[in-house]
């Protein structure tokens, strides 16, 4: 079964600072990777994907991502945090075998701090 | 611009009176999906509907149905609401189910609670 892990429920960072929020995959055959962002009582906003190519993908708002596949780890990183990327911020995987569901982490609450 | 819209934002309903959830898309994408996401969780995925072909979790109760009209338009129906089905509601869609470059889009969601 496909899965996603974020193992930190929380991430606090100082504005100006670089921000790592964490992500490892389990799946078999190739993987599909997604992050997102969601804001208070809002739906989900896509941020990037990897599906294949460079292991760094560049995507959204200045954030990028970097797969790792000998650490089965996509994590999602920017150089310079603001206060307004203050959001919850979740991982997937797309199995493309049960109707491309996303599988989701359980999100991962990023706080930037002036 | 295209987009997936859902109305209404916020609903109140009683506790097992029937509700209907809608979503329309104004991107012509094939596939439509249904998230449940309650509170501090992730979403999770109820049903989707591929083109006509209506595909459902094995695990979506069967007080979830969905209706899908036309290309454009897809309902959540929730037959008796109970008060573990509070949660916010997530439509999203996509060109296809599988393929390297399709990615979902999601609506703002609607935020449902039962009294």
């Amino acid at each position: 079964a496909q899965s996603v892990a974020q193992p930190e429920d929380q991430v606090n960072v100082a504005e100006g600072n670089p921000l790592t929020v964490k992500c490892t995959y389990s799946v078999s055959g190739n993987p599909y990777l997604f992050w997102y962002v969601q804001y208070p009582n809002r739906g989900l906003q896509f941020l990037l994907k990897y599906i294949t190519g460079d292991n760094l993908v560049k995507g959204s708002y200045g954030f990028e991502a970097e797969f790792n596949k000998s650490q089965t780890s996509f994590h999602l990183k920017k150089p310079s945090a603001l206060v307004s990327d203050s959001a919850l911020y979740f991982c997937a995987v797309r199995d493309d075998n049960q109707g491309g569901k996303l599988i989701f982490g359980q999100g991962t609450e990023l706080s930037v701090k002036p | 611009d295209a987009m997936v819209i859902q109305n209404p934002r916020y609903q109140v309903t009683q506790f097992g009176k029937p509700v209907t959830l809608s979503c329309s898309q104004t991107l012509n994408h094939n596939v439509m999906y249904w998230y449940q996401q309650k509170s501090s969780q992730a979403p999770k995925l109820l049903f989707h509907y591929y083109d006509k072909d209506f595909n459902n979790e094995a695990d979506t109760p069967d007080n979830f149905q969905s209706r899908r009209p036309n290309t454009s338009f897809c309902f959540l129906d929730i037959r008796s609401p109970g008060l573990g089905d509070a949660a916010m509601y997530l439509c999203a869609t996509s060109r296809a189910p599988s393929g390297a470059n399709y990615e979902q889009y999601f609506g703002p969601g609607t935020r449902l609670t039962v009294t």
